[in-house]
């Protein structure tokens, strides 16, 4: 059962405009929230996290926003950039589950255009 | 380099042989992580230590699968009678234990091809 969904798994932007990308998750148990970017052949890099007590993280071009009663996030990156093209995956965990242990949706692949 | 390192980048291994993974973490680093990513698919968790105790363990780790983390440093995966549907990217993650939530780093992972 996916916990996390990222329902679109491509998104083509020009470059300077606006990357939304959206995640949804089902657990409401979850209450942090992280986003990972990927290039091919190497491992997620970290992006930015939010915890369920805010509604918005924002650092340098990259925002997070959070809907909680929607069970909803969003990730912003303005503006685009070309080397902004890579997998983002959307992870939640919960702070009930010591380890802290990450659920990721599949991914959005984003392309930047020039 | 003081990102989490993994070893081998790459790994071949006929079906039925038994293949082992290594991790280094963040030194500072007191709990790790092994995830597995399959093609189409976010990184699955596998299991995960604190220091040298092993805390968690998903359904996804079968009998087949044992990991270690002996001194509470490296750990190791170890995979017994490698089947084809073991072929994957298997990824190391390091993180710091704090009050607050905090975010796993990755290292480039080992990719394995059961032929």
């Amino acid at each position: 059962d996916q916990q996390v969904k990222q329902n679109s798994p491509s998104l083509s932007v020009q470059e300077g405009r606006i990357s939304i990308l959206n995640c949804d998750y089902t657990n409401s148990m979850f209450d942090y929230f992280l986003w990972y970017k990927k290039y091919p052949a190497e491992g997620p890099t970290f992006l930015i996290s939010i915890s369920s007590i805010k509604d918005k993280n924002e650092d340098g071009r990259f925002t997070v926003f959070l809907n909680k009663s929607a069970k909803h996030l969003s990730l912003h990156i303005v503006p685009s950039q070309p080397g902004d093209s890579a997998v983002y995956f959307c992870a939640a965990s919960s702070t009930t589950n010591s380890g802290y242990a990450l659920n990721f949706g599949k991914g959005t692949s984003l392309l930047v255009t020039p | 380099d003081t990102g989490v390192s993994q070893n081998p980048r790459h790994k071949i291994t006929k079906r039925g042989q038994n293949v082992t993974f290594r991790c280094d973490p963040i030194s500072e680093h007191n709990r790790l992580y092994w995830y597995r990513q399959t093609l189409g698919q976010g990184p699955e968790f596998l299991t995960y230590f604190q220091n040298e105790a092993q805390l968690e363990k998903s359904r996804l780790l079968s009998d087949r699968f044992s990991a270690e983390r002996p001194k509470g440093s490296f750990s190791t995966l170890e995979i017994q009678r490698t089947e084809q549907g073991d072929s994957a990217m298997y990824l190391c993650a390091s993180s710091l234990r704090r009050r607050s939530n905090t975010e796993a780093f990755f290292g480039q992972g080992t990719r394995l091809t059961v032929v």
